[in-house]
């Protein structure tokens, strides 16, 4: 296991388009969270599950942004109806229940809404 | 609420020069506290932690000593080299609070020159 894994690295969509990243965790991580990035900002917290279970959501997550962790494997984030202020590095990042030892981060998904 | 504050960047520094990074916080319990690095086009990876008061973590050379008397924990470094150009993140994990959530700060752009 080499650690956190996201795809697409990079996607370019037009406004209103929805699109989807995945998450792959490292396999013995219980907790999941994504985090948003905008352009000289630090990371933001979007959404965090133990196991499959969502247990909180950011106010910055609005309606248009559902994520799932099926089975507590992987983690799908959607976005529906783009829109041009959702251009940002989408960070994902797994734990164990320790997370004074700090997280695990993938590589992120830039997201460019045009 | 949480917060970290981080000195604003860019930095720009010659190789071999003394770096210093200054992060405060503000948190309501007792926290954990990190540092980041992303490289360009690259996600987070965890520079060095300190978990508890007067800790100092260490990591390639970099330094940083968890101070609660000034809630800082600023970032040092010797001897810089142009390989360690990239941003550098302070964070915090506040057991008090939500026990999985990190806060960053902005982050600070620090760059060496040959």
């Amino acid at each position: 296991d080499t650690g956190v894994s996201q795809d697409p690295r990079h996607k370019i969509t037009k406004r209103g388009q929805n699109v989807t990243f995945r998450c792959d965790p490292i396999s013995e991580h219980n907790r999941l969270y994504w985090y948003r990035q905008t352009l000289g900002q630090g990371p933001e917290f979007l959404t965090y599950f133990q196991n499959e279970a969502q247990l909180e959501k950011s106010r910055l997550l609005s309606d248009r942004f559902s994520a799932e962790r099926p089975k507590g494997s992987f983690s799908t984030l959607e976005i529906q109806h783009t829109e041009q202020g959702d251009s940002a590095m989408y960070l994902c990042a797994s734990s164990t229940d320790g997370t004074v030892y700090g997280y695990t981060f993938g590589s992120g998904t830039r997201l460019t809404v045009v | 609420g949480n917060s970290v504050t981080q000195m604003e960047g860019p930095v720009t520094l010659s190789e071999e020069a003394f770096l210093t990074i200054n992060c405060t916080y503000t948190a309501t319990g007792y926290p954990s506290l990190f540092w980041y690095v992303q490289y360009p086009g690259e996600g987070l990876q965890l520079l060095l932690k300190a978990t508890k008061a007067d800790d100092k973590g260490s990591n390639k050379g970099f330094e940083a000593t968890y101070r609660k008397e000034t809630t800082s924990f600023h970032l040092e470094k010797g001897s810089v080299q142009v390989s360690d150009s990239a941003v550098y993140f302070c964070a915090l994990w506040d057991s008090g609070g939500s026990n999985y959530k990190l806060t960053f700060g902005k982050g600070t752009l620090l760059t060496v020159n040959p």
